[in-house]
């Protein structure tokens, strides 16, 4: 299995501030996932990171407001930029396992506030 | 298009009887399936998986889980349940050829003593 790190775990943000959210995993992988979780509900695909070239978004969302860095094969940033209490939600970070290319994993997540 | 149904929101069981947690999916070609579970304030874990072969396929913390091809399930089981069980269910589906997961709407397990 892959062990995924971010950073910051959660924050309290004013709206029309952004936060970059960090993601570390211990080993090099060709894809990263970043995910959206608001409350109460489930997760949902905000783009996928490869190394070396432009994030793909999903319907709904754009790199203007979910800019993505992906420096090199085992770290990736997620920025929530001019935030509005709609973007509180649990952002994860998720990679396919090294080797084991149908189990995915997940980071712990980080739990964004706004206000 | 692929898609994935939990029908309950909720599921209570007594603590030592055997619980049940549905989950239905549509998919174009093979489906690879798979459960997560989420504790309060934690990331998603991983449960268990079904790509191929066997119909029952077991995973962590005594779970298991049983492939329906005609009847598009793969309802997660246990014969046993505990009350450290409680917590938030995913069902999750992707088609072979698809790069990304589709998670269900997640179940809440309550296990009581």
């Amino acid at each position: 299995s892959a062990v995924i790190s971010q950073k910051p775990s959660r924050d309290i943000c004013q709206r029309g501030t952004s936060l970059t959210i960090q993601c570390q995993v211990d080993s090099q992988v060709t894809m990263m996932f970043w995910y959206r979780q608001q409350p109460g509900q489930s997760l949902t695909l905000i783009a996928t990171a490869n190394q070396g070239s432009e994030a793909t978004y999903e319907s709904g969302f754009v790199i203007d407001k979910f800019p993505i860095s992906r420096p090199n094969l085992t770290f990736s940033t997620l920025t929530v930029s001019n935030m509005s209490p709609e973007d509180s939600s649990i952002y994860l970070c998720s990679v396919y396992s090294v080797g084991i290319s149908y189990e995915q994993y997940f980071g712990p997540g980080t739990r964004l506030t706004v206000t | 298009a692929q898609s994935v149904a939990q029908p309950e929101d909720q599921v209570n069981v007594a603590e030592g009887n055997p619980l049940t947690v549905k989950c239905t999916y549509s998919v174009s070609g093979n489906p690879y399936l798979f459960w997560y579970v989420q504790y309060p304030n934690r990331g998603l874990q991983f449960l268990l998986k079904y790509i191929t072969g066997d119909n029952l396929v077991k995973g962590s913390y005594g779970f298991e889980a049983e492939f329906n091809k005609s009847q598009t399930s793969f309802h997660l089981k246990k014969p046993s349940a505990l009350v450290s069980d409680s917590a938030l269910y995913f069902c999750a589906v992707r088609s072979g050829s698809a790069r990304q997961l589709t998670f269900g709407s997640g179940t809440q397990l309550t296990v009581l003593p």
